[in-house]
């Protein structure tokens, strides 16, 4: 399988807690992006990559969240101290530069809950 | 900042109908506009993209109409197939494309 992907699928954890999360792209693909989905809303941006260079950043990203991206392959997103607000769908997504730069290719997310 | 906005939570039609799907913006920047369908427990999945120099485009049963005066574009999806049924969400995006807006999305259900 040469999609994307992304681990855990499911985490459930205690206010407070740190989690973190992995997201591997396509091989090829120099782009990746994370999103954090609500129930009944579209992904909404948080992070971007080019390579192991982090170019965009939510202004709604707070402190307590960081991504990383060495060397420009898999990349991590960490919350520091999860609130329940944090529940939600975390998706990576990545592309590559070129004609179809936009289309998108995303993994099956990650799903936090915090208690 | 809601810079993608899709009115309709849902629609549904019948097999073999056209299913429009539509989708207003904001911003006066944005060059790139796609689609992307979802289904359930799955990531969303690239459908179709339109570039702001153009105002429509097609792919089989799939086709896409941007009116940059009215900052507003549709979907069109003909005909209508019972596995079409998913949620559709609109995005779009500047140059150098660091970023793209999604709007809530529309659950469309195709009936037999």
């Amino acid at each position: 399988d040469t999609g994307v992907s992304q681990d855990p699928r499911h985490k459930i954890t205690k206010r407070g807690q740190n989690v973190t999360f992995r997201c591997d792209p396509i091989s090829e693909h120099n782009r990746l992006y994370w999103y954090r989905q609500t129930l009944g809303q579209g992904p909404e941006f948080l992070t971007y990559f080019q390579n192991e260079a982090q170019l965009e950043k939510s202004r709604l990203l707070s402190d307590r969240f960081s991504a990383e991206r060495p060397k420009g392959s898999f990349s991590t997103l960490e919350i520091q101290r999860t609130e329940q607000g944090d529940s939600a769908m975390y998706l990576c997504a990545s592309s590559r530069d070129g004609a179809n730069t936009g289309e998108l290719f995303f993994g099956e997310g990650s799903r936090l809950t915090v208690l | 900042d809601q810079q993608v906005k899709q009115n309709s939570p849902s629609l549904s039609v019948q097999e073999g109908r056209i299913s429009i799907l539509n989708c207003d913006y904001t911003n006066s920047m944005f060059d790139y506009f796609l689609w992307y369908k979802k289904y359930p427990a799955e990531g969303p999945t690239f459908l179709i993209s339109i570039s702001s120099i153009k105002d429509k485009n097609e792919d089989g049963r799939f086709t896409v109409f941007l009116n940059k005066s009215a900052k507003h574009l549709s979907l069109h999806i003909v005909p209508s197939q019972p596995g079409d049924s998913a949620v559709y969400f609109c995005a779009a995006s500047a140059y150098p494309f660091n970023k793209f807006y999604f709007g809530s999305g529309t659950k469309l259900n195709v009936k037999p």
